[in-house]
């Protein structure tokens, strides 16, 4: 069985600073993807960065970025330079092994972010 | 945009009326899933589809059915719904082209009173 573990339910931030959120997994499947998503009070599901168990660097799109320790089963999302805009709740998402798990998604309780000005 | 629409976008309703929830897909996406999401849960899946007529349980699937007869349409179906099922309701398609990433639909809320 998969498990996705988000410690923190609230974060603040002032603007302009980097933020970290923690993730962490806990999985048997030796190949397996990590994602985190983001809802804004609007309500949709929005895909922000992916991490391949296999993948030798750390995910980067734009000001997001992945930290993944896989010895430690952790895979942070970092967001930089925080905007008022990133104000949201954040999800961290596992989908375990190949296609024998049918690509599902196992996703963690969230973290909602307060970016303050 | 992953072309992935659901209607309708909200529903109230009573408790022991059936509710069918739909979601239409214009890519041909092969699989196709079903979430719920509750305050403190996340998402939880419900069903899923991995082609047409082909369907699986997810991990809270008790109370629910699906079907898939078109590539493009997945229905959601709470056959006598209760107020335990009041949530919102995503749907979601694997895209295989990135990364198996899932893009979601703009969700259903779905209030049973």
């Amino acid at each position: 069985a998969q498990k996705i573990t988000q410690t923190q339910p609230g974060m603040f931030v002032q603007e302009k600073e980097a933020v970290t959120l923690d993730c962490t997994y806990d999985t048997s499947d030796p190949s397996y993807g990590l994602f985190w998503y983001k809802q804004p009070s609007s309500g949709e599901m929005i895909f922000l960065i992916y991490q391949g168990s296999y993948d030798q660097q750390n995910a980067t799109e734009g000001r997001y970025s992945l930290n993944f320790q896989k010895a430690r089963k952790s895979a942070n999302l970092v967001i930089s330079a925080s905007q008022l805009g990133d104000s949201a709740m954040y999800f961290c998402a596992m989908m375990g092994g190949s296609g024998g798990s049918n690509y599902k998604l196992t996703f963690g309780k969230g973290t909602l972010l307060t970016v303050n000005p | 945009d992953a072309g992935i629409t659901q209607s309708p976008r909200h529903k109230v309703t009573e408790t022991g009326t059936p509710v069918t929830l739909r979601c239409h897909q214009t890519e041909n996406h092969r699989y196709m899933y079903w979430y719920r999401q509750d305050p403190g849960h996340g998402l939880r899946l419900i069903h899923y589809s991995y082609g047409v007529k082909d369907t699986d349980k997810g991990e809270v699937s008790d109370g629910y059915s699906v079907s898939r007869s078109k590539t493009e349409d997945f229905l959601l179906t709470l056959e006598s719904a209760t107020s335990s099922q009041t949530s919102v309701y995503f749907c979601a398609i694997r895209a295989s082209a990135h990364q198996e990433t899932q893009y979601f639909g703009p969700g259903t809320r779905l209030l049973v009173l």
